[in-house]
């Protein structure tokens, strides 16, 4: 179980074009979803938390208008990459957290991710 | 924030060998999430462990909360076992998880 999709793997645009990413639990329900950016060799850098129904919460430093987030059911979630330039290129990865049984701690939520999207902007 | 360092920052090691990774967190945390991100990308979930010691397999994991660290062993290391190791946390209120800066291992035949 606890399995995340990401949809494309990799894409490839033009500058000044619009990119949609997809975030998918395929076996659970995730009210929350977290999007994240990897630069090469270089730790993962949290963009935005996406809650289910409400409005997603920006790190700082992050333009909301440009990294659209959008999570309209508790299984999908979805970051649009408006009017791509050549940084935007990154690896977009997106987590789910799931409440796993921790037994006589109770429940506790554990973040799996999805295998990734790597975007070049030419 | 919290912050989380990881030692070593890269590690070489022969097929067979035993290696240990620690990660250090500079505040208490109620998630430790150890993850291995493989050559393609894929982060995958290794340990959720905010304190006490699990074992799966060839690796195993010990959080010593109380002094702030974790240690991740693997044992007979393979060439698969290669990738980055990354350490993340969440810490109080923080619904947030932060990640050390990872370590990359390199399994050579």
């Amino acid at each position: 179980g606890a399995v995340v999709s990401q949809h494309p793997s990799r894409v490839i645009c033009k500058s000044g074009t619009s990119v949609k990413i997809e975030c998918r639990s395929l076996d659970f329900q995730a009210t929350t979803m977290f999007w994240y950016r990897q630069f090469p060799k270089q730790s993962l850098m949290l963009m935005a938390t996406s809650n289910e129904g409400s409005k997603a919460t920006y790190e700082q430093g992050v333009e909301k208008d440009k990294f659209l987030i959008n999570h309209a059911s508790l299984t999908l979630s979805t970051l649009t990459v408006t009017s791509a330039h050549p940084e935007d290129s990154s690896f977009y990865i997106c987590s789910a957290s799931r409440p796993t049984s921790g037994g006589a701690l109770g429940y506790y939520n554990e973040q799996f991710f999805g295998p990734g999207t790597r975007l070049t902007v030419l | 924030g919290i912050q989380v360092e990881q030692s070593p920052p890269d590690l070489i090691l022969q097929e067979g060998a035993n290696s240990t990774l620690r990660c250090n967190f500079s505040d208490s945390v109620n998630n430790l999430q150890w993850f291995h991100q493989n050559p393609w990308g894929q982060l995958i979930n290794l340990f959720y462990i905010p304190s006490g010691t699990k074992q799966n397999g060839r690796l195993s994991a010990t959080t010593v909360a109380t002094e702030r660290y974790s240690l991740l062993y693997i044992s007979s290391s393979q060439t698969t076992d290669s990738g980055v190791y990354f350490c993340a946390v969440r810490g109080g209120s923080n619904y947030k998880l932060t990640f050390g800066k990872g370590t990359l291992l390199t399994v050579n035949p």
